[in-house]
């Protein structure tokens, strides 16, 4: 258990509100990782953090910003979310020198 | 980006009975992670593999990193009903210790 928590775990919302999802982890790991995950998708990767207020985007960052003030909080923000965005989100951590990653519980989110 | 390709798509066999999935790509391999999600909740890391020809073994589970470091498998002897879920692989690379996917492999396990 690497203790990562995410929240909400569920949430719908309406097409053009903002929705800010919460990624929390315990043991200040540097790097942090937001991916989606869709049917025939996999998992795809939409931004990452390599420390406090370092983010970089990943393959699929558009409609998509994210936040580090604090080393056990990474955010990830739909400014105005849109139906191609329901999906589910998972928050990532890497630990040490490996490239192994530990995953959170994930947040389902439905845009209607 | 490094391809990773996974097969079968999709895997439905009886418990008790073997399997093998394949994680393939193009390129050399820096290193492999084998992850199994279970329905509803994260992807949980199972191994890594490093070393070309390295065999691991996990309880039932037998992972295999290919001679040239290109492909890997993942062997289930005598499955069971809970070994059901999407099993996935992934390469990591050197910048900022990101990993890339493959699409996974989707197995049933039938009681």
């Amino acid at each position: 258990d690497a203790g990562i928590t995410q929240s909400p775990r569920h949430k719908v919302t309406e097409t053009g509100t903002p929705v800010t999802l919460r990624c929390h982890q315990t043991e200040n790991h540097r790097y942090m990782y937001w991916y989606r995950q869709d049917p025939g998708h996999g998992l795809r990767l939409i931004h990452y953090s390599y420390g406090v207020k370092d983010t970089d985007k990943g393959e699929v960052s558009d409609g998509y910003s994210v936040s580090r003030s604090k080393t056990e909080d990474f955010l990830l923000t739909l400014e105005s979310a849109t139906s191609s965005q329901t999906s589910v989100y998972f928050c990532a951590i890497k630990t040490g020198q490996s490239y192994e990653q530990y995953f959170g519980p994930g947040t389902r989110l439905t845009v209607t | 980006t490094q391809l990773l390709e996974q097969s079968p798509q999709f895997l439905s066999i009886q418990e008790g009975e073997n399997l093998t999935v394949y994680c393939n790509s193009s390129s050399v391999f820096s290193s492999l992670q084998w992850y199994r999600q279970e329905p509803g909740e994260g992807p949980v890391l199972l191994v890594t593999v490093v070393t070309g020809g390295e065999v691991k073994k996990l309880k039932r589970l037998t992972f295999q990193f290919g001679d040239a470091r290109k492909d890997s498998s993942l062997h289930i002897t005598a499955a069971q009903p809970g070994d059901t879920g999407l099993y996935l692989c992934a390469e990591g690379n050197t910048n900022a210790g990101k990993s890339t996917f493959g699409d996974g492999t989707t197995l049933t396990v039938k009681p």
